[in-house]
């Protein structure tokens, strides 16, 4: 099915940098969701972002809603040992419908 | 209560049992979601019920049986499976109150077949 292009694919960085992770699409969305997943857990929902061009912040992440509702980024700034895990966006036309997910981005933060 | 609660986390089985997966939420979610996650992949819609009602079969094989008693709960029901149908298996619900659509999953069962 449909995917998001999501990029990088993983990222090693050291304690206190931060990290910026991008996702695009040929088909529009009304909802971006960014999502963090432990290894064995369910995905946990960090930011959810509902309106084009809207930036919203999450402690230390910032994520953005693409003017064109094509796209998405996320920020982790000064990142720490705990950020390391997979993060997924996902796009969502409306509620009963599937969520269509990004690849992911794999982050290794070395202490 | 904003969680959606997955039983059990394990489940082994052999390609000739029976089992279920049970999930259950109380935040008054009307469109709920079974979803299957094989290592460092995406999640994968099964299944999508709303307002109780079938409304997204995936093309699942039919050894994968939903069912939802009602707005709380969504099963999953497994007969004959096979050792390709081992992965970590994902309930999800979401809402429609306002623009918070709260599209949050549970922690997954973890299934083995053997």
């Amino acid at each position: 099915g449909q995917q998001l292009n999501q990029s990088p694919q993983s990222m090693f960085i050291q304690e206190g940098e931060d990290v910026s992770m991008n996702c695009t699409s040929s088909s529009i969305f009304n909802t971006w969701l960014w999502y963090k997943q432990d290894p064995g857990e369910g995905p946990v929902l960090l930011i959810a972002l509902y309106k084009a061009g809207e930036l919203t912040s999450n402690g230390r992440l910032t994520a953005q809603f693409g003017i064109t509702r094509k796209d998405s980024f996320l920020n982790i700034s000064a990142s720490i040992p705990s950020d390391v895990g997979i993060y997924f966006c996902a796009g969502l036309w409306t509620s009963g419908s599937r969520l269509t997910f990004g690849e992911g981005t794999q982050l290794t933060v070395n202490p | 209560d904003t969680e959606v609660t997955q039983t059990p986390k394990h489940l082994v089985m052999g390609m000739t049992n029976k089992k279920s997966l049970k999930c259950e939420q109380h935040m008054g979610h009307r469109a709920m979601y079974w979803y299957k996650q094989k290592a460092k992949k995406p999640p994968e819609l099964m299944f999508v019920y709303s307002y109780e009602k079938l409304s997204i079969n995936e093309s699942v094989p039919s050894r994968f049986s939903p069912e939802c008693p009602n707005s709380s709960l969504l099963n999953l029901h497994l007969h004959a499976l096979q050792p390709e149908d081992s992965a970590l298996y994902l309930c999800a619900s979401s809402g429609r109150t306002g623009a918070d659509y709260g599209y949050t999953f549970g922690s997954g069962t973890r299934l083995t077949v053997v």
